[in-house]
């Protein structure tokens, strides 16, 4: 089946450092990749997304690539502040075969602190 | 900007009591979704409604666990009897179309089971 392997946290920086999280996945078939983020206390938000092969997602100055020959999909950010403090998950979407729609399948989450 | 509503924000309970969760997606969106998300993992889903129909809820434990839709808009997700290993955050999300891959979720209902 479908999986998600995010690095451990929680990752802990500096505010202006680069962050990276690596992301990996198993997938059968062409998936879309995603990165979300959630806040304390809040629902988890699309960050961004990217939907084939050497695809790249970006928002708020995180970006990441899609690369089907290392099945990665690595988060990265050059300056990271401090209200990007959150846990940021990475998730795969693959049809659902009978019925429709699509199934997201997340990892477990990487907490990132930024501190001043 | 729309979002999808959940209640309540927050629930404590007793083992084998009942306990029910309520969603209201964004106006217009036809799939639900029912996570839950257990304390230091990723969510996982439940069940997910096309309309009012349930197009997939083959991780959803079916002998405690129900949810519905009936008219196709708001819906309701239903333990009981509660366990302890059911302490959790579940959250709702919805998108507009079918095969959309965006997802928007709700804030969440965290779940306590003493």
């Amino acid at each position: 089946g479908n999986s998600v392997t995010q690095m451990e946290g929680p990752v802990t920086l500096s505010e202006e450092a680069f962050l990276t999280i690596n992301c990996t996945y198993t997938a059968t078939g062409y998936p879309s990749l995603f990165w979300y983020v959630q806040y304390p206390g809040e629902g988890l938000q699309l960050l961004l997304k990217a939907t084939k092969a050497d695809d790249k997602g970006s928002n708020k100055g995180f970006e990441a690539t899609y690369r089907k020959e290392t099945t990665s999909f690595h988060l990265e950010k050059g300056s990271v502040q401090v209200s990007d403090s959150a846990v940021y998950f990475c998730a795969l979407s693959d049809l659902i075969l009978t019925g429709g729609g699509n199934k997201l399948t997340f990892g477990t989450g990487t907490q990132l602190k930024v501190e001043l | 900007e729309a979002e999808v509503a959940q209640s309540p924000r927050y629930k404590i309970t007793e083992k084998s009591q009942a306990v029910a969760f309520w969603c209201d997606p964004i106006s217009g969106h036809a799939t639900l979704y029912w996570y839950r998300q257990i304390l230091g993992q990723g969510p996982e889903l439940l069940v997910q409604f096309q309309d009012e129909s349930v197009v997939d809820d083959s991780q959803l434990p079916k002998d405690r666990f129900s949810a519905e839709r009936l008219k196709g808009v708001d819906s309701t997700l239903k333990i009981q009897p509660a366990e302890l290993g059911d302490s959790a955050m579940y959250l709702c999300a919805s998108s507009l179309e079918r095969e959309a891959n965006v997802l928007t979720f709700g804030a969440g209902s965290r779940l306590t089971v003493l």
